[in-house]
C-alpha cells in the first residue's frame, strides 16, 4: 500500500528565515511525486511534479528535490504569502492514475 | 472559466437525506478524479474517470456513493441517505489526455447535520 507521510505538521517561521519540508514515501514503483500549495477554503494548487530521484524543480522562493525515499520542499527567504498548506502525493506507476496524498505541512510565515 | 468548477460551493442537509455534487471539468481534459478532504486528514481517493474506459470505483467508501460522467465532460457524484462521516471537502481534478498534472476544483464543502 502506497503511503506518504509529511513532517513537520506545522511550521511557524519568521518572514526571510528559510526552512524545509518532508515529504517520506513508500510506493511499489513512482510515477510521479507532486507538491500541492492548498490555501484555506480552496483546492490544492499545483506546485511541482518530480519523476526521478536527483531531480529538482524551483518555483520563485520554492524548490522541490527528490530522492528513493523522500521530498523536500525548500522555502527560501519566505513571505507572509506563503503561508498555506503544503500538500505532497504520490502517484503509482502501472494503471492506477490517483494519488495518494500525505496529511500536510501547515506554513505560517511571520512578518 | 479555465479551471475547474464544483457547485454547489456549499451544502448543508440532513441526515438520510440524498445529495447531488457536480463536477465541470477543465475544457478538453479526458481523465476526471473525486476525493475527499476531511478536517485534519489528507485527500481519499474516490473515484477516477478516463474517457469512455469503465470508471475506477476502487476508492468509494461504501455503496452509498456514486457517480457518473456525461458526455466525457461533467461529473456528478450522489451520496445516498447520507450520514455525519460523510461531513467533508469533496474535490474534483481533473487532467489532459497525456499529462500527470491534477487540476482541482475549489470543492464543495458538505455538511451532515
Amino acid at each position: 500500500e502506497d503511503q506518504v507521510t509529511q513532517s513537520p505538521e506545522a511550521l511557524r517561521l519568521q518572514e526571510g528565515e528559510s526552512s524545509s519540508l518532508n515529504c517520506s514515501y513508500t510506493v511499489s514503483g513512482l510515477r510521479g511525486l507532486f507538491w500541492y500549495r492548498q490555501d484555506p477554503g480552496k483546492g490544492p494548487e499545483f506546485l511541482f511534479t518530480l519523476y526521478s530521484a536527483g531531480e529538482e524543480k524551483e518555483k520563485e522562493r520554492l524548490k522541490a528535490t527528490l530522492t528513493k525515499k523522500e521530498s523536500f520542499l525548500h522555502i527560501t527567504a519566505p513571505k507572509p504569502e506563503d503561508s498555506a498548506t503544503y500538500l505532497c502525493a504520490v502517484q503509482p506507476s502501472g494503471s492506477a492514475r490517483q494519488l495518494t496524498f500525505g496529511s500536510g505541512t501547515q506554513l505560517t510565515v511571520l512578518p | 472559466g479555465a479551471g475547474v468548477s464544483q457547485s454547489p460551493s456549499n451544502k448543508v442537509t440532513e441526515k438520510g437525506k440524498d445529495v447531488e455534487l457536480r463536477c465541470d471539468p477543465i475544457s478538453g481534459h479526458t481523465a476526471l478524479y473525486w476525493y475527499r478532504q476531511s478536517l485534519g486528514q489528507g485527500l481519499e481517493f474516490l473515484i477516477y474517470f478516463q474517457g469512455n474506459s469503465a470508471p475506477d470505483k476502487s476508492g468509494l467508501p461504501s455503496d452509498r456513493f456514486s457517480a457518473e460522467r456525461t458526455g466525457g465532460s461533467v461529473s456528478t457524484l450522489t451520496i445516498q441517505r447520507t450520514q455525519q462521516e460523510d461531513s467533508a471537502v469533496y474535490l474534483c481534478a481533473s487532467t489532459a489526455l497525456r499529462g500527470e498534472t491534477q487540476y482541482f476544483g475549489p470543492g464543495t464543502r458538505l455538511l451532515v447535520l
